[in-house]
């Protein structure tokens, strides 16, 4: 079957660097995304990777190994209103997305 | 940047009545739109994903006599919740894709549906 894992919930402290994982399995591979969702509002988009590595986009950064099934996002200099849910999800063959249960980032001052 | 507009962003409704929900790619083309669901405290359920001119597939649980998805056009889609119950009071977000070889999925601001 197609599954994610991430941490169900993070606590960091502002200014600090936190950095969240994402393993997954699917049927074939069309990328991986990153989400970030605060309570009551829709998903933004964060970030995209299809190739091995990292790909940075200022105070956030993304990796992936694909042949781990592994990923991580890493968050700089974090900041008060990072505090939101993040969401690991992976493209199958299909193009279709998986979604994992997300991660609860909680900042603390 | 793609923006998807959704409407009502709430509604309270009484139980048995239907409820449509309308989601639309306002500066794009969706050749293909999902709708999601999301109780509290909990990740996104996919529900459904449309296409244009042909039916709903819809994902396993999801009963598609009770919402009922219709993608019109390349540029809207509606779900309508019939019957509504109490355990439908959720939190629904459709999103649009223009094209399978585009990077990401756009969301919509989410709709809040209460049913008493």
């Amino acid at each position: 079957g197609q599954n994610i894992d991430q941490p169900t919930e993070m606590t960091a402290t502002e200014g600090a660097i936190v950095q969240i994982n994402c393993t997954y399995q699917t049927s074939g591979f069309n990328g991986l995304f990153w989400y970030q969702q605060h309570a009551g509002e829709a998903p933004t988009f964060l970030s995209y990777n299809v190739l091995d590595g990292l790909e940075e986009k200022g105070r956030f950064s993304s990796f992936l190994s694909r042949s781990k099934g592994y990923s991580y996002l890493l968050l700089k200099e974090l900041q008060m209103k990072d505090s939101a849910s993040y969401l690991c999800a992976a493209r199958d063959s299909n193009y279709q997305l998986i979604w994992g249960a997300g991660t609860k980032l909680i900042i603390k001052p | 940047g793609a923006v998807v507009s959704q409407h009502p962003s709430w509604v309270i409704c009484k139980s048995g009545t239907s409820v449509k929900i309308e989601c639309r790619s306002l500066d794009f083309q969706a050749t293909t739109m999902f709708w999601y669901r999301q109780f509290p405290k909990q990740s996104l359920m996919l529900m459904a994903t449309s296409n244009e001119g042909s039916k709903a597939t819809y994902e396993q649980g999801v009963e598609k006599d009770k919402f009922l998805i219709n993608h019109a056009s390349l540029t809207l889609s509606t779900l309508t919740v019939t019957s509504a119950h109490p355990e439908d009071s959720s939190f629904y977000i459709c999103s649009a894709e223009p094209t399978r070889e585009l990077l990401e999925q756009y969301f919509g601001p989410g709709t809040r549906l209460t049913v008493t």
